[in-house]
């Protein structure tokens, strides 16, 4: 069965400072990876997936499938990208379950 | 476009009773998944709902279960509900092309507290 983790419940960074979110999963083939973000009163959204290798908000993740890591980062921290941050993956082809981790709070303190 | 939308956003139940949730998916999309997420956790998996029929299944009892109507819409059912079932129930939607890679849009919500 596939398994995501997330190490850290909270982290607490200062605005401009560097960002780096982990993630590892666990699973025999080659899952999808994304991450989801919800900001504070809004709801679940995609922030990005590693097939589409692109940036948003600043924001990048890099699958490493030696590490099975895809760890979200992002140069310089802002205040609004405080949110709780989940990593997620889905594992075969046609399926559309989604596994996620336990999540990430990210706190950007002024 | 309102997005997914689910009813009620709180809810207060019995031990022991019976619970129906519902959710309108997005305009567009024809597949509707449920997932439930407890205090401090990560969302889990239910089940999904595609062509009015259940596609895929989490691991949760059979007490867990759904339906998908012609206009797309669906709805979960939760018997016997125990005080463990209560937490955050999600619903989320995509159109259905096959393609797992496709965006799942989330709604709100329920809140579902048992007592």
């Amino acid at each position: 069965a596939q398994r995501v983790t997330q190490p850290e419940k909270l982290l607490s960074v200062f605005k401009g400072a560097p960002v780096e979110l982990k993630c590892n999963y666990s699973y025999s083939g080659s899952p999808e990876l994304f991450w989801y973000v919800q900001y504070s009163r809004q709801r679940l959204q995609l922030l990005l997936r590693h097939i589409s290798r692109e940036s948003i908000k600043g924001f990048t993740a890099d699958l490493n499938k030696g590490e099975t890591s895809f760890h979200l980062k992002k140069p310089f921290a802002q205040e609004e990208d405080s949110a709780m941050y989940y990593c997620a993956l889905v594992a075969r082809a046609g399926s559309y379950q989604l596994t996620f981790g336990k999540g990430t709070k990210l706190s950007v303190i002024p | 476009d309102a997005g997914v939308t689910q009813s009620p956003t709180h809810l207060i139940k019995t031990r022991g009773q019976q619970v129906t949730l519902r959710c309108s998916p997005k305009s567009g999309h024809d597949t509707v998944s449920w997932y439930q997420q407890a205090l401090g956790q990560g969302p889990q998996f239910i089940f999904q709902y595609y062509e009015e029929e259940e596609r895929q299944r989490g691991n949760f009892p059979d007490r867990f279960s759904g339906h998908q109507f012609p206009n797309y819409s669906s709805e979960l059912n939760v018997n016997a509900l125990l005080l463990g079932d209560s937490a955050l129930y999600l619903c989320a939607s995509r159109p259905g092309t096959g393609l797992f890679s496709t965006e799942a849009f989330f709604g709100q919500g329920t809140r579902l507290t048992v007592v």
